[in-house]
């Protein structure tokens, strides 16, 4: 029973690297988020998807960049890594909108930008 | 715009103690949904509960109960007989309802770490 899943857990980049945070889910969930969490502060969501093909923007989405062509992947893109994105990533899905459908988080990606 | 304060940043308690986490929110919206998470040292976010702005009874489930109140725009969480294993950073979260009567986009409140002593 695998849920979301996201990897790598743990990495560590160099200030103008990029690189791409992994998401799959095998609930067949339409919806999936990513989030992010700075230390002390809640989630904040950076951009979200409704089904294969659509994503659309949070509430901050400068420096990354997403796509979604399975319903699985969502996959979550940095270019230009820069320090203000070390945080923990949280990818999420549940099945709709539908008020009695839970959101299921992973585990967390841990990222740090030096 | 939507704000979640979780005035709390860390609350410490001995285990047995009765502990409440306060909760307070802001919306122009008069429908939205209101939400407490727990995020144990492992990481992971796990789903406590989802309240429908509509329903303000409040609810009880085993240790956790919760007091929804409209008036004071206010959804503290309190646990009884706290163990150690409730240490974690609890967080309340806040969503606009959507046209379909369900919710996306989650505003999370910063969190309250509690930490439950032996």
């Amino acid at each position: 029973n695998a849920g979301v899943t996201q990897t790598p857990k743990f990495r560590i980049l160099k200030i103008g690297q990029s690189m791409t945070l992994q998401c799959t889910q095998d609930m067949n969930h339409n919806y999936m988020y990513w989030y992010r969490q700075d230390p002390g502060m809640g989630l904040k969501l950076i951009y979200y998807s409704v089904g294969a093909g659509i994503t659309d923007k949070g509430e901050v989405p400068n420096g990354y960049n997403v796509s979604r062509s399975t319903t699985e992947d969502f996959p979550l893109r940095l270019e230009l890594a820069a320090p203000s994105q070390t945080s923990v990533y949280f990818c999420a899905s549940r099945q709709g909108p539908d008020s009695g459908n839970t959101i299921y988080f992973g585990e967390g990606s841990w990222l740090t930008v030096v | 715009a939507q704000k979640v304060t979780q005035a709390q940043t860390e609350i410490s308690v001995v285990e047995k103690e009765d502990v409440t986490l306060d909760c307070v929110y802001e919306t122009r919206d008069t429908t939205y949904y209101l939400f407490w998470y727990k995020q144990p040292p492992s990481g992971e976010l796990v789903f406590l509960i989802r309240r429908n702005s509509f329903d303000e009874q409040n609810e009880i489930s085993g240790r956790y109960s919760w007091n929804f109140q409209k008036s004071t725009s206010s959804f503290n969480f309190t646990i009884t007989a706290s163990q150690v294993v409730d240490s974690a950073v609890y967080f309340c979260a806040l969503s606009e309802v959507t046209f379909s009567g369900g919710y996306n986009k989650l505003i999370f409140g910063a969190g309250t770490r509690l930490a439950v002593h032996p």
